[in-house]
């Protein structure tokens, strides 16, 4: 089936750093959702991307969908420790479901 | 008001135990779905109803029967427990089934 391999699996960064996760698939992508989820929480959406070549922006976070649409990765700027959690990014399988990348764990260290 | 509720939060059963987690949306979706998460995070789909009808199974055994009543329920019944099924179980729902997911807070199911 549809794969989705999202990279780093892990990163600790100081406060205030950058932090980068990708996702890349085999496949031509629909569309690509990110989701961030908190320690002991529970995923909580945010953002959807659609076309080729797509730049949003929320705040200190940026996410980009390659003109492929193939990979798409997530930024941030200027980590806080707000920021620490799971985020996964998640392909619409066109079955109506989500298959979800492995996932990238951040830590920030004030 | 919580979109997507499930109870219970935790779990802790024997080996060899039936149980069951439930699960109801507020939100008038259309979509529900069952989703583990294992030690190592991963998310992955068991099930997804789209009004009341099975859409989609995924290799799960069939000791776990998902049924759900109507349009805003989807419970979870697992028979036989085995340690592997340790994990936590999140319900979510969607729009159409292409929509973002609203979670459920989870449930941490620990076999012993």
């Amino acid at each position: 089936g549809q794969q989705v391999m999202q990279i780093p699996q892990y990163q600790h960064v100081q406060e205030g750093e950058d932090f980068t996760t990708y996702c890349n698939s085999s496949t031509t992508l629909s569309n690509i959702q990110w989701y961030k989820q908190r320690p002991g929480g529970h995923p909580v959406f945010l953002i959807q991307l659609v076309k080729s070549g797509e730049v949003k922006k929320q705040k200190r976070l940026t996410f980009q969908f390659g003109e492929a649409k193939k990979n798409s990765s997530l930024h941030i700027t200027a980590t806080q420790t707000t920021d620490v959690g799971t985020y996964f990014c998640a392909q619409d399988t066109g079955r109506r479901a989500l298959t979800f990348g492995s996932g990238t764990r951040l830590q920030v260290q004030p | 008001d919580t979109a997507v509720s499930q109870t219970p939060k935790y779990l802790v059963t024997q080996m060899g135990n039936d149980k069951s987690i439930k699960c109801e949306q507020n939100l008038g979706h259309d979509t529900m779905y069952w989703y583990k998460q294992d030690s190592k995070k991963f998310l992955k789909i068991m099930f997804s109803y789209n009004n009341k009808e099975l859409i989609i199974n995924e290799t799960v055994p069939n000791r776990f029967s998902p049924k759900s009543p109507d349009k805003a329920h989807l419970n979870l019944h697992i028979n036989s427990l085995e340690l592997g099924d340790s994990a936590v179980y999140f319900c979510a729902s969607s729009q159409d089934g292409h929509s973002p997911l609203h979670f459920g807070n989870g449930t941490r199911l620990t076999v012993t």
